[in-house]
């Protein structure tokens, strides 16, 4: 059974890099047939995609957010993360990770993680 | 890229059916939209696939058949007949857009559903 699994602190001070990785359990990262997903929402709010990655290294960012992103694939752990630098209080949300399915581009998102929480405050 | 509109609630009473509607914006009645269920304090998980001719695709692992979809002209459809208490939640639409080198995925802003 496929699981995602989020980790990485919960607290962030302004103007410091947010660091998550997400694992992946049940389904190897290097599959041709998927990307792999990073999504938000502030609290109260909606869902905004954050960016996309296939294990080759491929990626897709929200143009909003590109300068400070990056992702990246950890395939001996069957990881994936990502960096997002320079936050504010405006990056507070909670972070999902997902699994993107691949067609001519990504597609739908069809497994989710729980999601964690991070909170940017000094 | 295409913009989808959601409003922002919606209810039934037990056992009713409630027809929830994703508005794609102007230009865009040819694509299929994704739609998500978020219960309260948990993860999205997908629905189903939607475009213009109905359901695209299969629906998401564990999706009772009370869950159906339609698409007319720029509108999405997500159905739930039978309504349960389980299916109070917040349902999302989302949509894939690529061209050349270039990709975004956009969601809707979401429409909340009480079951009265």
């Amino acid at each position: 059974q496929l699981q995602l699994q989020e980790s990485g602190p919960g607290l962030v001070k302004p103007s410091e890099t947010l660091s998550l990785t997400c694992t992946v359990s049940g389904d190897s990262i290097s599959s041709s047939t998927y990307y792999w997903g990073w999504i938000r929402q502030p609290p109260g709010k909606g869902l905004e995609w954050i960016g996309s990655i296939y294990f080759g290294g491929s990626t897709y960012y929200n143009p909003s957010l590109k300068s400070r992103i990056t992702m990246s694939v950890d395939m001996s752990k069957n990881q994936f993360s990502l960096k997002l630098s320079s936050v504010s209080a405006g990056d507070t949300a909670v972070y999902y990770c997902a699994r993107q399915l691949l067609l001519k581009f990504p597609s739908r998102f069809d497994h989710w993680g729980q999601g964690t929480l991070v909170t940017v405050s000094s | 890229q295409p913009v989808l509109t959601q409003p922002p609630s919606a209810s039934a009473s037990l056992g009713a059916s409630v027809t929830l509607t994703c508005t794609l914006s102007s230009g865009y009645s040819h694509y299929r939209v994704d739609w998500y269920q978020q219960r309260p304090g948990k993860g999205p998980r997908f629905v189903m696939r939607v475009g213009a001719g109905g359901i695209v695709g299969s629906k998401g692992d564990g999706i009772p058949d009370r869950f159906s979809v339609l698409g007319s002209g720029l509108n999405r459809y997500l159905t739930i007949n039978n309504i349960q208490e389980e299916d109070e939640s917040d349902y999302h639409c989302g949509a894939d857009h690529g061209s050349g080198s270039n990709f975004v995925y956009v969601f809707g802003t979401g429409t909340k559903v009480t079951v009265l």
